[in-house]
């Protein structure tokens, strides 16, 4: 199986920062990595897919790059709807795993 | 609109089964590749199982192989999980997903219903 890494786990940060969510993948996915957020109690909403596609309807502060085993999610100016949690998905081969989370709170 | 309604969680012993099902509506259900995700209290997301658009293939995460079965009937447009053996750690809210593209495989999960809990406890 193919192990999805994030980091960090956590990060506080302020409405406006620029932020910025790692993700390592075990083995080469080419570019077969997604991106969603989720806030307490929501169904997981797609961001990025294709490593670098933003999903129709998401703002364009969100955007996604990298490619093979190293990935980024950028969040250009922090707006307090952002804080939510974070979690990266290779599609490239079954089963289709997810990071652990990375957990975006107010500082 | 898309919409997943999730059906069929509850309390039940370990050892024991129960029949998840996911409602779909707002699209050709036939055409889409479906997907059972879990998530533990308080923990991350974890993908269960997908089906083809027109449920030739099925594919399952080791820890549900062969206690898991996907299934779904594309004239009800309802997606399915059997889950028999059930165990402790198998508690967690499960949530259908769709395909993001019709077909194909390899796509991203662009609508997920709001899950359904299911609590494996004596």
């Amino acid at each position: 199986d193919i192990q999805m890494t994030q980091s960090p786990s956590s990060l506080s940060a302020s409405v406006g920062d620029r932020v910025t969510i790692t993700c390592r993948a075990s083995q080469t996915i080419s570019s077969y990595l997604n991106w969603y957020q989720q806030k307490p109690g929501k169904a997981p909403k797609v961001l990025i897919y294709a490593a670098s596609s933003l999903q129709s309807g998401v703002p364009s502060r969100f955007s996604g790059s990298g490619s093979g085993t190293d990935f980024t999610l950028t969040i250009s100016s922090l707006q307090p709807e952002d804080f939510a949690t974070y979690s990266c998905q290779q599609s490239y081969s079954t089963p289709y795993t997810f990071g652990q989370g990375t957990k975006l709170e107010i500082k | 609109q898309v919409q997943l309604v999730e059906s069929g969680g509850g309390v039940v012993q370990p050892g024991r089964s129960l029949r998840l099902s996911c409602a779909a509506s707002g699209f050709t259900f036939s055409s889409y590749a479906m997907h059972w995700v879990r998530q533990a209290p308080g923990k991350g997301l974890e993908w269960v199982a997908v089906i083809s658009f027109d449920g030739t293939n099925n594919y399952y995460a080791e820890f549900v192989k062969g206690r898991f079965t996907i299934s779904r009937d594309n004239s009800k447009s309802t997606l399915y999980l059997q889950m028999n053996s059930l165990r402790a750690e198998d508690t967690a809210v499960y949530s259908c997903a769709r395909d993001q593209f019709p077909w194909g495989s390899r796509h991203a999960f662009d609508y997920w219903g709001q899950g359904t809990l299911v609590t494996v406890s004596s």
